[in-house]
């Protein structure tokens, strides 16, 4: 069975710092995965997505992330944040092959908090 | 084009009602997937249909049910409503044949059992 594990459940960042969500994820097969974006009584949001190829995925708003195979993990960076980034930040997998779509199965959620 | 919308908006409901939510999908999506969001956690997934047909279903009891209709509009009905099922219930939809695996959610019926 696959499972998503996000690290933080708060992060706390000043204004144009750089932050780092982190997604570790298991499964015994190859899965895609994605990080979507919930602000507040809103639904989600995909800021990116990882289905194959490259391993670092640039996403809206100034996201990207890397999948790294080996530490089966799949981090979210911004180098500089804004306080509109403040939101609650979902890390999600699925298993899906050539075109089945899998349902998604979804950390437990970051919040990032955004000060001046 | 329209995205993913549900209704109502919020809801409450006392414990032993039944509920119904909607969700129209994004146009042109075949595919549309329940999930239930507690508070302070991720979503959950219900269960997800295709082409009217129930197309896989995660951990909920059979109390927990769905309908898609033929232009793809989807119902969740709930029975004998629990406390634990508060939460918020979000749809998404999706077009099956495609490779990229994106789901569209709607923004979601904030449901309260008292």
């Amino acid at each position: 069975a696959q499972s998503v594990t996000q690290l933080d459940s708060q992060v706390p960042v000043f204004e144009e710092a750089p932050v780092e969500l982190r997604c570790n994820y298991s499964s015994s097969v190859s899965v895609y995965l994605f990080w979507y974006v919930q602000y507040p009584n809103q639904g989600l949001q995909l800021l990116l997505k990882y289905l194959s190829g490259s391993t670092l995925v640039k996403g809206i708003n100034g996201f990207e992330a890397e999948f790294n195979k080996s530490q089966t993990s799949f981090h979210l960076r911004k180098p500089s944040v804004h306080i509109s980034d403040t939101a609650e930040y979902f890390c999600a997998v699925s298993v899906g092959y050539g075109g089945s779509q899998g349902n998604l199965i979804f950390g437990k959620g970051t919040k990032l908090s955004v000060k001046p | 084009e329209t995205g993913v919308t549900q209704s109502p908006t919020h809801l409450i409901k006392t414990r032993g009602q039944q509920v119904t939510l909607r969700c129209s999908s994004q146009s042109g999506h075949n595919t549309v997937s329940w999930y239930q969001q507690a508070l302070g956690q991720g979503p959950q997934f219900i269960f997800q249909y295709y082409r009217e047909e129930e197309n896989g279903r995660g951990n909920f009891p059979p109390r927990f049910s769905g309908l898609q209709f033929p232009n793809y509009s989807s119902e969740l009905n709930v029975n004998a409503l629990e406390l634990d099922d508060s939460a918020l219930y979000l749809c998404a939809s999706s077009f099956r044949l495609a490779d990229n695996n994106e789901q569209f959610f709607g923004p979601g019926t904030r449901l309260t059992v008292l």
